[in-house]
């Protein structure tokens, strides 16, 4: 069965403190891997993709990796504003459909 | 203006109403997405459509029915709510997969649920 496990479910973190999420999957002829940012109360909204082991993506503070069985979301010196919940999400086989973690909730607190 | 809106956001209800929730969207996508999200639960697909004419069922699909009424607007109806169905519901839209992208999914501000 595919599946889609993040770790930790929470993270406090203090300013400039840098650390890194974990995606860990298991899933049939993965066709990428995607990140989403979700605020409280509003929409995921749309970080990275990455399709293939090796790849790796950044914006801003976030770099977003992929190995052959986990991604990592790394966070390089966090602001307050970087606080949200950060999820994961796989598309494989032949599907449009996404198969979602159940995310990790970050806290940068000044 | 957002690209992806629903109506309502918030919506309280009692057990055994009929109750529909709407997505209109501005993207020109002509994939559309139903999701629940519950704590400690993640997002979970409902109902999903590639276009007018195709209508799909996701993992939790009992108990709710959808509407493809145009390529822009996506409706999701509980027929008989019950309390179980309390959630926060999600709309999304994507575009067709291309040889460099998958067609990443955009979402909407989402509705949030109570049944009573």
């Amino acid at each position: 069965e595919d599946q889609v496990t993040q770790s930790p479910e929470a993270l406090r973190l203090q300013e400039g403190e840098s650390s890194s999420l974990n995606c860990s999957y298991t899933v049939s002829g993965l066709r990428g891997l995607f990140w989403y940012r979700q605020d409280p109360g509003k929409g995921p909204e749309f970080l990275f993709t990455l399709y293939s082991a090796g790849e790796e993506k950044e914006k801003e503070r976030l770099k977003a990796t992929l190995t052959k069985k986990e991604s990592f979301l790394h966070i390089t010196a966090p602001k307050p504003e970087d606080s949200a919940t950060y999820l994961c999400a796989v598309q494989a086989g032949n599907t449009d459909k996404l198969i979602f973690g159940t995310g990790t909730r970050l806290q940068v607190f000044p | 203006d957002a690209d992806v809106t629903q109506t309502p956001r918030n919506r309280i209800t009692k057990t055994g109403k009929r109750i529909m929730l709407e997505c209109s969207q501005t993207k020109g996508h002509d994939r559309m997405y139903w999701y629940r999200q519950d704590p400690g639960l993640g997002l979970r697909l409902i109902y999903y459509s590639f276009d007018v004419k195709d209508i799909n069922k996701g993992e939790i699909s009992d108990g709710y029915s959808v509407s493809r009424q145009a390529q822009a607007k996506f409706s999701l109806s509980l027929e008989s709510a019950i309390p179980n169905q309390t959630a926060l519901y999600f709309c999304a839209t994507s575009g067709p997969w291309t040889g460099v992208s998958l067609g990443e999914q955009f979402f909407g501000p989402g509705t949030r649920l109570t049944v009573l």
